[in-house]
């Protein structure tokens, strides 16, 4: 059964600090992975997705890398601004599972000004 | 492009009583609709896929006599919480793929609706 994990839970830093959030997942079986953005009480905003051939996604000044075979991924934020602030979810696609979403606990990030 | 909407965004009902949620694709066309609940301060988990046309497929321990699902055209889904109770109380989130656009490995989601059963 595949899990997610996403560490750590919590993250408050300093307006302008470069952060990593983790994610990891137990089988490598999977299609793709995505990382969302969620505000409190909102739906989710798709931020970045990379396909299981792919090892890394770029938008602006977020970066997501894929290691399939160890079963990690992570979302670099550079130069962190209080907008910013929000929680961050990973969810994996599993190989052949009609293209449900198996998702992370997610990371409450919160940049100080 | 890619727009997923719910309606109605907040609800508030008696204990007992159905509510339906709809969730509509407004640019493209969704054979595949997935419904999601989540819980304060907790991860999105799926309750079930729903394939136009067909019926729905339920992950383990969601109760399909309670949480009926309806995919009667391409843009339209609906989840319909029978005799809800508080322990129903939740967010409701949709989201849909593009089966016929370049972005379908992409699923986009609905902005969600918070139910509240007193």
């Amino acid at each position: 059964k595949q899990e997610v994990t996403q560490i750590p839970a919590a993250l408050s830093v300093p307006e302008g600090e470069n952060l990593v959030l983790n994610c990891s997942f137990t089988d490598s079986a999977i299609y793709n992975l995505q990382w969302f953005r969620q505000d409190p009480g909102k739906g989710l905003t798709s931020l970045l997705l990379i396909q299981s051939s792919q090892r890394e996604q770029t938008s602006g000044r977020l970066n997501a890398s894929l290691d399939k075979s160890s079963g990690r991924s992570t979302l670099y934020i550079a130069a962190s601004q209080p907008g910013d602030s929000a929680t961050y979810l990973c969810a994996v696609r599993p190989d052949n599972q009609g293209g449900k979403l198996i998702f992370g606990q997610g990371t409450e990030l919160s940049v100080k000004p | 492009g890619a727009v997923v909407s719910q309606h109605p965004s907040r609800v508030i009902c008696k204990s007992g009583t159905s509510v339906k949620i709809e969730c509509r694709s407004l640019d493209f066309q969704a054979t595949t609709m997935f419904w999601y609940r989540q819980f304060p301060k907790q991860s999105l988990m799926l309750m079930a896929t729903s394939n136009e046309g067909s019926k729905a497929t339920y992950e383990q321990g969601v109760e399909k006599d309670k949480f009926l699902i309806n995919h009667a055209s391409l843009t339209l889904s609906t989840l319909t919480v029978t005799s809800a109770h508080p322990e129903d109380s939740s967010f409701y989130i949709c989201s849909a793929r593009d089966q016929g656009g370049l972005l379908y490995n992409e699923q986009f989601f609905g902005p969600g609706t918070r139910l509240t059963v007193l």
